[in-house]
């Protein structure tokens, strides 16, 4: 069975900073991995995906994550934080057979200081 | 596109009282899914359709929940008799059939169940 693990349910980071949300992923085949973000109270959204092909993908709101298989890790970066990256993010995976079923992690929640 | 159409947005009743959520997914779409959101558990899923056939409802908590999808354009999530501990923000995604598992989320029903 596939599952998620995010580091640190709780960011905190100044404006202009190095953006660093952890996630690994445990899955026995290939998976698909996702990052969405919610912001208050709203639906999530998703940030970037990678299915296959290319290791490092590039997402929207200058976000990108890269796919490391040996270290079974998704971490998601953005160089320069901004004030309305505050949000919530979470990190989900899933199975190319399971049509979408997405299994997510906890979330890590960005705070972002003037 | 008016995207994942969730209704009702807030919902308070009283503990014993049947709640009713429904969904409107995006046109063209055939996977439909039901996650709950809770600060203790996180996003978790329900239920989800295929071709409005439920495919894995392992999520479902308990006989009180219930789901239907009659057609491809609507969703019900049924809870009978609420609970106070069935007080959650409850989400509708749907995803097309070669969408790589990407999700398109509702703005989610929150339940208040007194």
């Amino acid at each position: 069975a596939q599952s998620v693990t995010q580091l640190g349910s709780h960011v905190s980071v100044s404006e202009g900073a190095l953006v660093l949300l952890r996630c690994n992923y445990s899955s026995s085949v290939p998976p698909y991995l996702f990052w969405y973000v919610q912001y208050p109270n709203q639906g999530l959204q998703l940030l970037l995906k990678y299915t296959t092909g290319a290791t490092l993908v590039k997402g929207i709101n200058g976000f990108e994550a890269e796919f490391k298989k040996s270290e079974t890790s998704f971490h998601l970066t953005k160089p320069s934080a901004h004030m309305s990256d505050a949000a919530e993010y979470f990190c989900a995976v899933s199975l190319y057979n399971q049509g979408g079923k997405l299994i997510f992690g906890q979330g890590t929640e960005l705070s972002v200081k003037p | 596109d008016a995207g994942v159409i969730q209704s009702p947005r807030h919902e308070v009743t009283e503990m014993g009282q049947e709640v009713t959520l429904r969904c409107k997914p995006i046109s063209g779409h055939d996977y439909l899914f039901w996650y709950r959101q809770t600060m203790m558990r996180g996003l978790e899923l329900l239920i989800y359709f295929n071709n409005n056939v439920p495919i894995d409802d392992s999520g479902m908590p308990e006989d009180r929940f219930s789901a239907k999808m009659p057609n491809a354009s609507f969703s019900t999530l049924k809870i009978q008799p609420s609970e106070p501990r069935d007080s959650a923000v409850y989400f509708c995604a749907s995803s097309p059939p070669s969408g790589a598992n990407v999700l398109t989320f509702g703005a989610g029903s929150r339940l208040t169940v007194l």
